[in-house]
């Protein structure tokens, strides 16, 4: 069984500019969550997708983060404009019967 | 909300045994959930508690009291390669959604 995909794994740019982070969970996995992991840290929740519906994404900063799933399956997270403190790895993760699987991420880093 | 403590830091001698604590504070309980993460690298789980006691899974174990906020995860026999973050996470009532502790990064030395 593949796990869950993520690209780039890693990526620089400078402040101000945008990107945008792929994430393709596991075949049949209804429910993505993305998860922001500054160095030191635990990851911390961004949003959480149920099928193509948001679940929770109280703790996204809807100024410049923006999250989509379109099709219920694939699913970008995108900041715009990155500032330094978005500096991390931005982990996605797939659930099925309550059990987490995580990508191995997106190092973003801003300078 | 949630609140999860963890140490930041600690340091063991290979095949020695070390215990890694976890107290928590949160408004919904749902099982609690230990989880390695080596640099660089995807967080990979390791346990899982939702009711009191113990849980051994080979050289892990993981112990829960819900009364008290309290987990600890045991390792035994310590190798190198247990070197890494271990982080504690909580769930809730809605959405299985996970807090995560800020880690507790463990150096095995030899």
């Amino acid at each position: 069984e593949a796990g869950v995909a993520q690209s780039p794994r890693y990526k620089i740019i400078e402040k101000r500019q945008s990107v945008a982070f792929w994430c393709n969970p596991i075949s049949g996995h209804a429910t993505l969550y993305w998860y922001q992991q500054i160095l030191g840290q635990g990851p911390k929740l961004l949003i959480q997708f149920q099928n193509n519906g948001v679940v929770d994404d109280s703790q996204l900063p809807k100024d410049r983060f923006s999250a989509e799933r379109l099709k219920g399956v694939d699913s970008t997270l995108k900041i715009q404009p990155a500032k330094l403190e978005d500096s991390a790895v931005y982990l996605c993760a797939s659930s099925f019967g309550g059990w987490q699987y995580f990508g191995p991420g997106t190092r973003l880093t801003v300078t | 909300g949630q609140n999860i403590d963890q140490p930041t830091e600690m340091t063991a001698t290979e095949g020695a045994i070390v215990q890694i604590n976890c107290t928590y504070q949160t408004s919904g309980f749902n099982g609690l959930f230990w989880y390695q993460q080596h640099a660089g690298e995807a967080p990979t789980f390791l346990s899982y508690n939702v009711l009191d006691g113990l849980e051994e899974k080979g050289r892990f174990s993981s112990f829960l009291s819900r009364s008290k906020g309290y987990s600890y995860l045991l390792l035994k026999e310590l190798q190198m390669k247990d070197s890494a973050s271990y982080l504690c996470a909580v769930r809730g009532n809605a959405g299985n959604m996970l807090t995560f502790g800020g880690g507790t990064r463990l150096m095995v030395k030899p």
